[in-house]
């Protein structure tokens, strides 16, 4: 059964620290993903990763970085965490691009839902 | 850019069908998705269908699209509360095929 797992499912962290959240998945997928989920705005996308060691900033990377170093692990973080940063953070995973003509599914993790007090 | 737009609620009664909407922006999408999200949990495929198709049909779930419109909807026949979760309508096009957009999610209410 394929897997997304994220490190932890509720965080609280005060405003200033440096949050890391984990993403790990088990289907030797090429493409990560980092969302945040918001009431309204549904999902954002704020990096993505093709391969190690390569990342791509998506609509919000504002306030945020990530690292790949290995293929099953794609890790956000916070640099400095802010109230307006508190949100649910879902991972996903898809296999490399398909091509044309091939639809491609994402793979989600349970989410972190990350307040920032 | 492109966009997904979808209505942020809806409720229907137990044994109905529902009626999820959805508009889209982006004239090269390709393919076109609906994923579940129970709560407390992630996303998860529950249908896809192929721009050149105008209907799919999966046991309860019918998917029609209207690509002169951009419309998408997602069918639920005989409602149960099971089915209660919120909804979310995405996008993929060519040009970036492992990219999707997903639109802000129908939460989805049953009433007994």
């Amino acid at each position: 059964d394929v897997k997304v797992t994220q490190s932890s499912r509720y965080l609280v962290k005060r405003t200033g620290e440096k949050v890391f959240l984990e993403c790990v998945q088990d289907m030797d997928h090429e493409n990560m993903f980092w969302y945040r989920q918001d009431p309204g705005l549904g999902l954002r996308l704020i990096y993505f990763s093709y391969d190690v060691k390569m990342k791509e900033k998506g609509d919000i990377p504002e306030g945020y970085s990530v690292s790949r170093e290995k293929k099953e692990r794609f890790s956000l973080i916070l640099e400095s965490a802010s109230t307006n940063q508190t949100s649910m953070y879902l991972c996903a995973s898809s296999p490399k691009n398909p091509g044309q003509g091939t639809y491609n599914e994402q793979f989600f993790g349970p989410g972190t839902r990350l307040t920032v007090l | 850019g492109e966009d997904v737009e979808q209505s942020l609620f809806l409720s229907v009664r137990e044994g109905d069908s529902s009626v999820i909407n959805c508009t889209y922006t982006d004239s090269s999408s390709t393919y076109l998705y609906w994923y579940k999200q129970e709560p407390g949990a992630g996303l998860q495929l529950l249908t896809y269908i192929f721009s050149n198709m105008d209907m799919k049909q999966d046991q309860r779930l019918t998917v029609l699209l209207n690509k002169k419109d951009k419309h998408l909807s997602l069918r639920i026949a005989d409602t149960q509360t099971g089915d209660s979760a919120i909804y979310f309508c995405a996008e993929s096009s060519y040009s970036s095929a492992s990219k999707i957009i997903f639109g802000s999610g129908t939460r989805l209410s049953i009433r007994p």
